[in-house]
């Protein structure tokens, strides 16, 4: 069974402009969560789907958005971007969200603003 | 809110030894579920182990073990016959039972470096 895909895998982006990162789940899983890697600030939760709508969102600004589609599939925009939002933008499955479910992590995109 | 806390930044082991790697939480909940989650240079965060809380007994999972007090707020993972392959960061993450629940927590991590 395939993993949890995210595309890109790598890219760089100019100040002010805007990223779009996709995910697709690992096959049946319905809920698909978003968290941000940096060295200074850890992993942090950005946001969580289930059955397109948005559960639960981390303490980001508005400049971080999601969305999933009706196949599980999700994207996270960032939009005027900063050089604080170098990362490593890591998406995770779990078959309904519910904690007890396990969450499966895909191998993330690395993104570099400069 | 929940916070995890792992004390070592980085550490060694050498190769077929034992290693064991702590992590600590604070959390008001009394039942929640506790992970261990690998990341290798690849970065591919890889699920080790987890524990639910309302068990007492402790997970293992082959050469992977935890050491769960639940008094103590303790989680800590022990590695038996350690391989280079174990070479990679180790993240503590917490997450409450129930609906509403849907975001790991995580620690800071842990670099662990197995020596040939």
């Amino acid at each position: 069974k395939a993993g949890v895909t995210q595309t890109p895998r790598y890219l760089i982006k100019t100040r002010g402009q805007q990223v779009t990162l996709s995910c697709s789940p690992i096959s049946g899983h319905r809920s698909v969560s978003w968290y941000q890697q940096t060295p200074g600030q850890g992993l942090q939760f950005l946001f969580e789907y289930f059955s397109e709508t948005q559960r639960n969102k981390g303490n980001f600004p508005g400049r971080f958005s999601g969305r999933q589609f009706s196949n599980s599939r999700s994207e996270m925009n960032v939009s005027t971007l900063e050089l604080g939002d170098s990362a490593l933008y890591l998406c995770a499955s779990s078959l309904a969200g519910f904690s007890g479910n396990t969450i499966y992590f895909g191998e993330g995109s690395w993104l570099t603003v400069v | 809110a929940q916070t995890v806390t792992q004390s070592q930044p980085e550490m060694s082991v050498q190769e077929a030894e034992t290693v064991t790697l702590s992590c600590t939480y604070d959390t008001s909940e009394n039942n929640y579920y506790l992970f261990w989650y690998k990341q290798p240079p690849s970065r591919q965060m890889i699920l080790v182990i987890r524990q639910e809380a309302y068990k007492q007994q402790n997970a293992t999972e082959n050469r992977f073990s935890v050491n769960f007090q639940k008094a103590a707020k303790s989680f800590s993972l022990k590695i038996s016959d350690s391989q280079l392959g174990d070479t990679a960061m180790y993240f503590c993450a917490f997450i409450p039972s129930g609906a509403g629940s849907y975001q790991l927590t995580f620690g800071k991590g842990t670099k662990l470096s197995v020596i040939p």
